[in-house]
């Protein structure tokens, strides 16, 4: 099955710096890879996401990469603020034709602390 | 359209009892997804049901069952509870009707607390 490796555990960073995380995946038919973002007794919410036929996709201060051939994909947060700070998740998907296979693996997370 | 709700949001049982937790998705999504979220080991995948069938089971063991109705609410029980089990209990729908619908959306969780 599916393995999703995220990088790193904890990330600390200054209010305007960029934080970059980093996940590798297994499973080549792995084919869709979301990021969500979980704040302190919430619920993870979807940040943004990317296809295997994309390499990057931009959404205002986040951007996500993604290299099919070495089975990597990435979150890239510019300018960062205080309410940045959270837990990020990455995970990976399988070809959306549901059946047996139709689940997300997820990566264990980054703690990701924004220092004003 | 309201988000994915689950109720109880926090459960307290003790050991040996057994536990249903309740999820409603999205309007018009098929496909609900259930995850145990603990410190320690992350999101895990349970199961996932779509048009009232288990399509897919993570490794969890048979005391973690579920079901889906017709409307697509989904059901899961714990049987035999264990210290364990105390996690975050999170579902999560999704339309299930293609590679450009397969978002999955995250209900608030049940927190569930066995002493």
């Amino acid at each position: 099955g599916e393995n999703v490796e995220q990088h790193p555990s904890t990330l600390s960073v200054q209010e305007g710096d960029s934080a970059v995380i980093k996940c590798t995946y297994s499973d080549s038919a792995s084919n869709y890879f979301p990021w969500y973002k979980q704040e302190l007794g919430k619920r993870p919410q979807l940040i943004i996401d990317i296809r295997s036929n994309v390499g990057e996709k931009k959404d205002q201060r986040i951007a996500v990469t993604l290299n099919k051939t070495a089975k990597h994909f990435s979150l890239h947060i510019t300018e960062t603020q205080p309410e940045d700070s959270a837990v990020y998740f990455c995970a990976a998907f399988p070809r959306g034709s549901g059946g047996s296979n139709y689940k997300l693996t997820f990566g264990k997370g980054t703690l990701l602390t924004v220092n004003p | 359209k309201a988000g994915v709700t689950q109720t109880p949001r926090y459960l307290i049982k003790t050991r040996g009892q057994q536990v249903t937790l309740s999820c409603s998705p999205i309007s018009g999504h098929r496909s609900v997804s259930w995850y145990q979220q603990t410190p320690g080991q992350g999101l895990q995948f349970l199961f996932e049901y779509f048009s009232e069938t288990q399509r897919n089971k993570g490794n969890f063991p048979g005391r973690f069952s579920g079901r889906q109705f017709s409307n697509s609410r989904s059901e899961m029980n714990v049987s035999t509870l264990e210290l364990g089990d105390s996690a975050l209990y999170l579902c999560a729908s999704s339309f299930a009707g293609g590679a450009s619908t397969d978002t999955q959306y995250f209900g608030p969780g049940t927190r569930l607390t066995v002493l």
